[in-house]
């Protein structure tokens, strides 16, 4: 079972910053919060990955609470080629807690 | 470089078939892993290939099974297909095992059974 929940799903205007919330209260010290997203018909793709410092690159920013039981993706400037579901997903990095356990994710509209 | 390729794209059976799906990882990427995808159950771990032995699998019946040989290339079939296998099949490719960089998914192939 998947160790996030998200919102079902959340709309931006384009140009405007996405912020998308991810909980995960009962993530181990070890486990590591990656997002991936997914465009229609295309197979997801990785965006970011932090375990407890916020983190960015070309694509977003991850913001990590300090107790570590949710997170924020922001997507800076959002455009419409950022419609997609996207994933918060918890994982380890050894054994069995290696393999990504997907949610149902949050659909992301970005409206013109 | 070259992404995750997966062949067939597309794919027609009839229930009791069998079928093979390949996945060739990204040159130099040793891990493989496959997912299931279908409106109903979202995306479903099947298993993860390292080095040619199976090291992670999901609750997926016998009936799903993998491979993956020497030059990381990873095939999965399925036998016996049944209705409920309809689905987009993807493969992932990493560096290694737990690779903490994230996994490169592939196009998927589209199974349909009918």
């Amino acid at each position: 079972d998947a160790k996030t929940t998200q919102p079902p799903s959340m709309d931006c205007a384009e140009g405007r910053a996405a912020n998308l919330p991810c909980n995960h209260s009962t993530i181990s010290g070890n486990e590591y919060v990656y997002w991936y997203r997914q465009i229609h018909s295309q197979g997801p793709q990785y965006i970011i990955h932090g375990l407890k410092n916020n983190e960015t690159n070309e694509m977003a920013s991850l913001i990590i609470t300090e107790d570590r039981k949710s997170s924020t993706l922001i997507l800076p400037h959002a455009t419409l080629r950022d419609t997609a579901v996207y994933y918060c997903i918890v994982r380890g990095d050894t054994g069995a807690n290696s393999k990504l356990t997907f949610g149902k994710g949050i659909t992301l509209s970005v409206r013109p | 470089k070259a992404g995750v390729t997966q062949t067939p794209r597309y794919l027609i059976k009839t229930r009791g078939q069998q079928v093979t799906l390949s996945c060739s990882p990204i040159s130099g990427h040793r891990s493989v892993s496959w997912y299931q995808q279908t409106p109903g159950q979202g995306l479903q771990f099947l298993f993860e290939y390292f080095s040619e032995t199976q090291r992670n699998k999901g609750n997926f019946p016998g009936r799903f099974s993998g491979r993956q040989f020497s030059n990381s290339r990873s095939e999965m079939n399925v036998s016996t297909l049944e209705l409920g296998d309809s689905a987009l099949y993807l493969c992932a490719s990493s560096p290694r095992q737990g690779f903490n960089y994230g996994y490169t998914f592939g196009s998927g192939t589209r199974l349909t059974v009918v």
